[in-house]
């Protein structure tokens, strides 16, 4: 979807490196999410933002931590990177009333 | 806690077969529940949603009726081509506006559906 956009679409690290995804979008949505996908587990919520600097955990949020500066920006950020971080994240926005998700494209990230 | 329970599969269907995937959730409050599709490397895109119970959802040929007594969601359609190849989510999400807030969606684990010609 052109109004959310995900970066990197793929990126390779070392186990122990930081690395960070970025989220943004121009819809001016209230609501960003991060999830990641495995196979076997579907979609799990990582952390969600209700608004700029207010964040809150999912349920897998270990290992991860996120940042909202801005509207339109979402950060994920893993401190020390692990083998089991190997994933493929998901960026989400939403507004409230407007029964809808949209998702970006994707991080697939693995760690090495 | 909520959670949502579907078939994972893969499930392999003729073309123009009828399409069924089971759907059904545990919830505590009144959810809005949805169906999600992700066709291979892309992101998720929104199939169809219900809001209400007796809501029925529809798009491209696909439906699902929102079920509170039985507490189902289950997807069909009437003749499957091979494009439907995909995998199907179904999820729900329980927040206070149901279009977005502190609990953002609960997911199932996806049903991987292969159309073959």
């Amino acid at each position: 979807d052109a109004g959310i956009t995900q970066s990197p679409r793929h990126k390779v690290t070392e186990t122990g490196t930081p690395v960070t995804l970025r989220c943004h979008q121009t819809e001016n949505h209230r609501y960003m999410y991060w999830y990641r996908q495995d196979p076997g587990h579907g979609l799990r919520l990582i952390h969600y933002s209700y608004g700029v600097k207010d964040t809150d955990k999912g349920e897998v949020s270990d290992g991860y931590s996120v940042s909202r500066s801005k509207t339109e920006d979402f950060l994920l950020t893993l401190e020390s990177a692990t083998s089991s971080q190997t994933s493929v994240y998901f960026c989400a926005i939403s507004e409230p009333g407007n029964y809808g998700y949209t998702f970006g494209s994707g991080t697939r990230l693995t760690v090495v | 806690g909520n959670s949502v329970t579907q078939m994972e599969g893969p499930v392999t269907l003729s073309e123009e077969a009828f399409l069924t995937i089971n759907c059904t959730y545990t919830a505590t409050g009144y959810p809005s529940l949805f169906w999600y599709v992700q066709y291979p490397g892309e992101g998720l895109q929104l199939l169809l949603k219900a809001t209400k119970a007796d809501d029925k959802g529809s798009n491209k040929g696909f439906e699902a009726t929102y079920r509170k007594e039985t507490t189902s969601f289950h997807l069909e359609k009437g003749s499957v081509q091979v494009s439907d190849s995909a995998v199907y989510f179904c999820a729900l999400s329980e927040a206070v506006y149901s279009g977005g807030g502190a609990d953002g969606l609960t997911f199932g684990k996806g049903t991987h559906l292969i159309i073959q010609p």
